[in-house]
C-alpha cells in the first residue's frame, strides 16, 4: 500500500536554530513530490516541486531535497514567521490517471 | 485575481440535512479538486475534475456528489449529512497537467450534529 509519513509530528525551535523535517514514502510510480505550507485556518500554500532523486530547491530559509525514499525540508536560521504546518505530497502515476497522497504534516513552532 | 475562493466559510448542519459547497477559480485552470482534512490525517481527495463537464472519484467519495458545469466552478454536494462528514473541506485547482502544483482555497469548516 502506498504510504507517506512525515516526522516529527511537531517540532519546537528557538529562533535561529536550524533543523530538518522529514517526508518518507513507500510508493510505486512516483511522478513528483510537493511541499506545502499551511497556516492555521488557511489552505495549503505551494512551496516546492521535486521530480527526481538528487534534486534540490531553495526559497529564502527553506531548502527541499529528494532521495529515492524520502525528502527533507531544511530550515536554516528560522524566524517566528516560519511557524506553520508543513505538508508533503507525492504524485503517483496509476492505471487510468494519477493519484496524490498527502502526509499528515509537521507542525513547526519557532519561538523568538 | 482572487485565486481560489470557497463559500461558505463555516456551516453547521443537522444529521440528514443537505448542502452544497461552492468553489470558484479565476486562473483558467483545467483541474479542480475537493479534499477533506481531519486532525492527524493528511488531506484526502474526495472528487476531482479534469475539465468542464467531467468528474471522477477520489479516495473517499462516498456520501458526496460533485458537478462542474462551468470551467471556473466546482460544486461539492452532501445529500444527507452525517456526523462523520464533520471536517474542513478544501478546494484546489491546477493547470492542465496533473504534475503542476495545486492552488488551494481558504477552506470551509463543516460541523454536522
Amino acid at each position: 500500500e502506498d504510504q507517506v509519513t512525515q516526522s516529527p509530528e511537531a517540532l519546537r525551535l528557538q529562533e535561529g536554530e536550524s533543523s530538518s523535517l522529514n517526508c518518507s514514502y513507500t510508493v510505486s510510480g512516483l511522478r513528483g513530490l510537493f511541499w506545502y505550507r499551511q497556516d492555521p485556518g488557511k489552505g495549503p500554500e505551494f512551496l516546492f516541486t521535486l521530480y527526481s532523486a538528487g534534486e534540490e530547491k531553495e526559497k529564502e530559509r527553506l531548502k527541499a531535497t529528494l532521495t529515492k525514499k524520502e525528502s527533507f525540508l531544511h530550515i536554516t536560521a528560522p524566524k517566528p514567521e516560519d511557524s506553520a504546518t508543513y505538508l508533503c505530497a507525492v504524485l503517483l502515476e496509476v492505471t487510468g490517471g494519477f493519484k496524490t497522497i498527502f502526509g499528515a504534516g509537521t507542525r513547526l513552532f519557532v519561538k523568538a | 485575481n482572487a485565486g481560489v475562493t470557497q463559500t461558505p466559510k463555516f456551516r453547521v448542519l443537522k444529521t440528514g440535512q443537505s448542502m452544497t459547497l461552492l468553489c470558484a477559480q479565476d486562473m483558467n485552470h483545467e483541474y479542480m479538486y475537493w479534499y477533506r482534512q481531519d486532525p492527524g490525517m493528511g488531506l484526502r481527495l474526495i472528487h476531482y475534475s479534469v475539465g468542464e463537464g467531467t468528474t471522477a472519484k477520489g479516495e473517499v467519495p462516498d456520501g458526496y456528489n460533485v458537478s462542474r458545469l462551468k470551467k471556473q466552478n466546482f460544486l461539492l454536494g452532501l445529500e444527507s449529512a452525517a456526523p462523520s462528514q464533520t471536517s474542513v473541506y478544501f478546494c484546489a485547482s491546477s493547470s492542465d497537467r496533473a504534475t503542476y502544483e495545486q492552488y488551494f482555497g481558504p477552506g470551509t469548516r463543516l460541523t454536522v450534529t
